[in-house]
């Protein structure tokens, strides 16, 4: 069973770039998969940050397509994500999660615990 | 951009039959999932492909859908459903991933 673990800082300045990595164990990064970023403002709900494949392609949500970066390190089996100029509105809990994409299915099926990343002076 | 639309909140007595719709203009060509996010805890796929049920879900969990509405139905709801509901789709276009905005399911 695919296991993901985020890590990173829980603090980050406004206009900072935040960044985190997800471990993934139990499973390959080079497999089928692809590889997300969901984060949860405090009392929200979701929001798909976007997703990587091990060929390097990604998708990002478009709302937030300027200020993201996915990357892999296929050495280290984990991805990683910037966002830059974060603000108070990027405090979130930010979860990886691995996306099964299909040819007529796609779905979130294995999700990290989740990391709060608070932006704060 | 795309939107998938649920209402705030649901609630039911215990061993009745709670229903969350979703809505979504890509919903009568593309799948709608269901997760269940229990406070503090990372969400839980409990519906895929409109209707199905994942290994370990209760069978009292099952889904619909109908032209722009999905919906999740749990039949007997018990306490411990007691949830945030999301539904998930992509988009038309099939490239952008899109979470409804939460139903917050009460039992009591």
């Amino acid at each position: 069973q695919v296991q993901l673990e985020e890590s990173g800082p829980g603090l980050v300045k406004p206009s900072g770039t935040l960044s985190l990595t997800c471990a993934v164990s139990g499973g390959s990064i080079s497999s089928n998969n692809w590889w997300s970023w969901v984060r949860q403002p405090p009392g929200k709900g979701l929001e798909w940050i976007g997703e990587i494949y091990h060929s390097g392609s990604t998708n990002y949500n478009p709302s937030l397509k300027s200020r993201v970066t996915i990357s892999l390190d296929k050495s280290k089996n984990q991805f990683s994500l910037e966002l830059s100029s974060v603000t108070a509105a990027d405090t979130a809990v930010y979860y990886c999660a691995s996306l099964i994409v299909t040819t007529i299915s796609n779905y979130f099926d294995y999700w990290g615990q989740g990391t709060l990343v608070t932006v704060s002076s | 951009s795309y939107e998938l639309t649920q209402p705030p909140s649901v609630s039911v007595s215990p061993g009745q039959t709670a229903r969350i719709t979703c809505s979504g203009d890509a919903l009568p060509k593309k799948y709608a999932y269901w997760y269940q996010q229990k406070s503090g805890q990372a969400p839980v796929l409990v519906i895929y492909e409109d209707s199905k049920r994942p290994s370990g879900i209760p069978e009292r969990f099952s889904g619909s859908s109908s032209g722009t509405m999905a919906t999740l139905i749990i039949s007997g709801a018990q306490v411990e459903d007691e949830a945030d509901y999301y539904c998930y789709s992509r988009d038309s276009s099939g490239h952008y991933r899109v979470f409804g905005g939460g139903t917050k399911l009460t039992v009591l």
